[in-house]
């Protein structure tokens, strides 16, 4: 059965550089069909996509984050990253990595909490 | 980018009673294939989201069959017949059309009364 789970500091200070990863099991990054992708849920908001990777490097980012992220796939690892920079309290969130192709819905890990405080 | 906008806010049901949830989506979400790329999601407390219908109204594996997607183009429903107490929790639609470039409704939050 797939599993996906986000590691990471919970804690990062503004102006710095967040990073995360997505470990990815019982399945391969590598299968042509699905993107890999990021979403967060601010406290008292809605969830909002950041951005997905399929396994050959090809990304498509939020376009409100898209100047401040890079995310990245390591298919020898099975698992693929996110790396927002600049952040500010607005950036504190639960972070959520997932699978997703087209018209299957979102397999989603359990998230991480990252606070954004000096 | 396709926006989507839910409603109700928020929902407070009786159990043992029906609810409904409305998404709408700013350009509609019907593929030339026949399918509406539309997904609901519940994320409850403390938890990740779930997958509840995808495609429109088709309903995800182990998802109780009280809970029913409707609709095309732009306008869609999700419809529990009759809410228990376990449905608590935020629901958002997504658009899946511009796949990967994703879009959530706002949520909805239903309590029980």
């Amino acid at each position: 059965q797939l599993r996906l789970q986000e590691s990471g500091p919970g804690l990062v200070k503004p102006s710095e550089t967040l990073s995360l990863t997505c470990i990815v099991s019982g399945g391969t990054i590598s299968i042509s069909t699905y993107y890999w992708g990021w979403i967060r849920l601010p406290p008292g908001k809605g969830l909002e996509w950041i951005g997905s990777i399929y396994y050959s490097g090809s990304t498509a980012y939020n376009v409100s984050l898209e100047s401040r992220l890079t995310m990245s796939v390591d298919t020898s690892k099975n698992q693929f990253s996110l790396k927002l920079n600049s952040v500010t309290a607005a950036d504190t969130a639960v972070y959520y990595c997932g699978r997703h192709y087209f018209g299957s819905g979102i397999t989603w890990g359990q998230g991480l909490l990252v606070t954004v405080s000096s | 980018d396709i926006a989507m906008t839910q409603s109700p806010l928020s929902l407070s049901v009786t159990p043992g009673e029906p609810a409904s949830i409305s998404c709408r989506s700013s350009q509609s979400l019907l593929h030339n294939n026949g399918h509406n790329y539309l997904d609901w999601y519940l994320q409850k407390p403390g938890q990740s989201p779930q997958l509840l219908i995808y495609l429109g109204s088709s309903r995800a594996s182990g998802v109780p069959d009280r809970f029913s997607g409707s609709g095309s183009g732009t306008e869609f429903t999700l419809k529990i017949s009759r809410v228990e107490a376990e449905d608590v929790g935020v629901y958002y639609c997504m658009q899946a059309l511009q796949t990967p470039r994703l879009t959530f409704g706002g949520g909805t939050k239903v309590e029980i009364k």
